[in-house]
Order: C-alpha cells, then structure tokens, then sequence
C-alpha cells in the first residue's frame, strides 16, 4: 500500500531554533499533502496544504511566516518551524493523497513528529 | 476548522465485547471517513463511507451513515486489546478543495 515517511520522528530543539520536518510519499506522487498539528488527546488541525509547485495555502490562524511550506516535487513536502518557542511544541502529521486519486480516495499519514521546544 | 463531534470520548470496555462510537458533521458532504490513531502515530485509514450509502462493512467494522441526521456510527465488534487507540471520523465536505476535516476522536480502551 501507499506509504508516507515522515522524518524525524521525535526533535527536541532550543528556543530560537528552526527545525525542519519532512514528508515523503515513498511509492506514489502526491501533488497536495497536508500539514497537521495535534495537542495531546486532541484531533488533528488541519493548518495548510501544501501544493506541488505552488504556494501553500495556510488555514486561518496558522502563521505563514513561522511556518514555512515547501513543496518542490511530487514526493517531498517539507514543514520548517522558524524560530520556535515552547508553545510550538506539538505533534505534527503530514499526509497525502495520490496524484490524480479520485475524489473518494483515502489519505496516507506519516507516523507524525513530536516536537519539543525548551 | 474541526467540524465534527465524537462522542463518547473516551471508551472502556473489555476483550470480546462490541464498541460504537459516534459521529456529527454540520456540512454536505462527499464522503465520510474513519481513521484510526495509536497512541504517539500516525493515522491508518479504516473504511470510507460515500454519501449515498447507508452501511458499509469491513471485518469487524461496521460504519453507518445517516446524511439527514449528519451523523455517523463505527461498530467494532469482538473488540481486542489490539483496538486500543483513538479513533476519529473525517469529512470530505462538498467543495473542500479535497481536503478532510477531523472529528474530535474517541479514545478506546479494550481490556484483556
């Protein structure tokens, strides 16, 4: 089946840091995946959707500038958390859906990222 | 935006016994879907539901869908330990750009 690798899984960094998060569909092409973040025993918020070749499209509330999407090729979508702080600790998931699937299919998650900023 | 309600939110029951947990959505939608969520993971899709359809299986899963009361039902039944996990409903709204909007889960608990 479709498989989404997610790296690093777990990252602790300092206050002030950039930490850069990657998402890779690893046997098909996903032309949009999406970045989630998810506090502990809460679901997923979904905060952009990153578009192959494009800009991304940020949900409402969600800092572009603080959380910088990249989407250069149709395996790898990256999320870089600049100069995070504590309250940007949290689990990030990405997912994908396979260029050209229909409408009906499914999403393929990465096994998400917990970040911890001290 | 998060859409949906899952209730309850969390689930104890023991090894054999059938668990249901339930779902509200607020918008029309194309589709309606289920994950499931270990515990520090990622989400394994479990089963999709088309607005059109009523009842879908899959195993021991069994999921309806009642469009006009915007509502839906997962059933795990014979539930394992190995069900342990959060599990939420997902929507696939008209007109969503393609993208899903996750209930609030259900923490499941099965107890050997």
């Amino acid at each position: 089946g479709a498989v989404v690798s997610q790296h690093p899984s777990r990252v602790i960094c300092k206050s002030g840091t950039s930490v850069k998060i990657e998402c890779r569909s690893l046997d098909f092409q996903a032309t949009t995946m999406f970045w989630y973040r998810q506090f502990p025993k809460q679901s997923l918020m979904l905060m952009a959707t990153s578009n192959e070749g494009s800009k991304a499209t940020y949900e409402q509330g969600v800092e572009k500038d603080k959380f910088l999407i990249n989407h250069a090729s149709l395996t790898l979508s990256t999320l870089t958390v600049t100069s995070a702080h504590p309250e940007d600790s949290s689990f990030y998931i990405c997912s994908a859906r396979e260029q050209g699937g229909l409408v009906l299919s499914p999403l393929h998650f990465g096994n998400g990222t917990r970040l911890t900023v001290t | 935006s998060q859409q949906g309600e899952e209730d309850p939110q969390a689930l104890s029951i023991q090894e054999g016994e059938n668990a249901t947990m339930n779902c509200s959505y607020k918008t029309s939608i194309n589709n309606l879907q289920w994950y499931r969520q270990n515990s520090g993971r990622g989400l394994v899709h479990l089963i999709l539901i088309r607005s059109n359809e009523r009842e879908k299986h899959s195993g021991r899963l069994r999921v309806t869908l009642d469009t006009s009361k915007k509502s839906s039902s997962l059933l795990i039944t014979a539930s394992r330990a190995a069900d342990t996990a959060s599990y939420f409903c997902a929507t696939d709204a008209l007109g969503s750009a393609r993208q899903l909007t996750f209930g609030s889960g259900t923490q499941l608990t099965v107890l050997p």
